[in-house]
């Protein structure tokens, strides 16, 4: 039981670059989430999912894109890198009685823009 | 929506000594508030929540207390030891929503 598993651990891009970050985890959780942490700011939602093939945006969704296409994995896809998209990125899941369990995170990707 | 804010942004304290963080919402019908510890470089962690139909919960070192009529809720640990030092984030949500909205996070420093 590996929790969730992010990839990749480190990332440089150049701007204007794509990626895909990728989130898998094996609880068979409903739903999950992936934030960006920064520096006095905290962890802001950037897109999350409540099922497979749903997705909706959080708080901070501008430039970045999101799939669910299978249950365990939650795909989050930056199109055209930018230096403000320097951060860690953290995915997280959920059971649908989260109330009970709350977030089970993964170990972050750190992801620079130069 | 929630607003959450934390307090405070820093904290040092001596090994042994209490220490304590406070968060306050902004939203009445939130109704569940965790706590998660981060340790440097790691992912964050559960470390105790509450629910709001409690006014304390303890767990051995740590209590987390909240008061609803204020709005706020506090982190308690004490007899600090260096394996506390981290970031620790507070968070509130409304019971069947699907976000959490998390405070800024304190850095907890317990010095030897």
């Amino acid at each position: 039981n590996a929790g969730v598993t992010q990839t990749p651990k480190f990332r440089v891009l150049k701007t204007g670059q794509s990626m895909t970050l990728l989130c898998a985890q094996d609880m068979n959780h409903e739903y999950m989430y992936w934030y960006r942490q920064d520096p006095g700011m905290g962890l802001r939602l950037i897109h999350y999912s409540v099922g497979e093939g749903t997705t909706a945006k959080g708080e901070v969704p501008d430039g970045y894109n999101v799939s669910r296409l299978k249950k365990q994995n939650f795909l989050l896809g930056l199109e055209s890198a930018a230096p403000s998209q320097t951060s860690v990125y953290f995915c997280a899941s959920s059971s649908n009685r989260v109330r009970d369990y709350g977030y089970t995170f993964g170990s972050g990707t750190r992801l620079t823009v130069v | 929506g929630e607003n959450v804010e934390q307090h405070p942004s820093t904290l040092s304290v001596q090994e042994g000594d209490s220490a304590v963080i406070k968060c306050t919402y902004s939203d009445s019908a939130s109704n569940y508030f965790p706590w998660y510890k981060q340790e440097l470089g790691k992912r964050p962690q559960l470390i105790i929540d509450i629910r709001s139909n409690v006014g304390e919960k303890k767990d051995q070192r740590i209590a987390v207390t909240l008061n609803k009529t204020a709005k706020h809720f506090s982190l308690h640990i004490t007899e600090t030891q260096p394996e506390d030092s981290a970031v620790y984030f507070c968070a509130a949500t409304l019971w069947g929503s699907n976000q959490f909205y998390f405070g800024t996070g304190t850095s907890l420093t317990v010095i030897p």
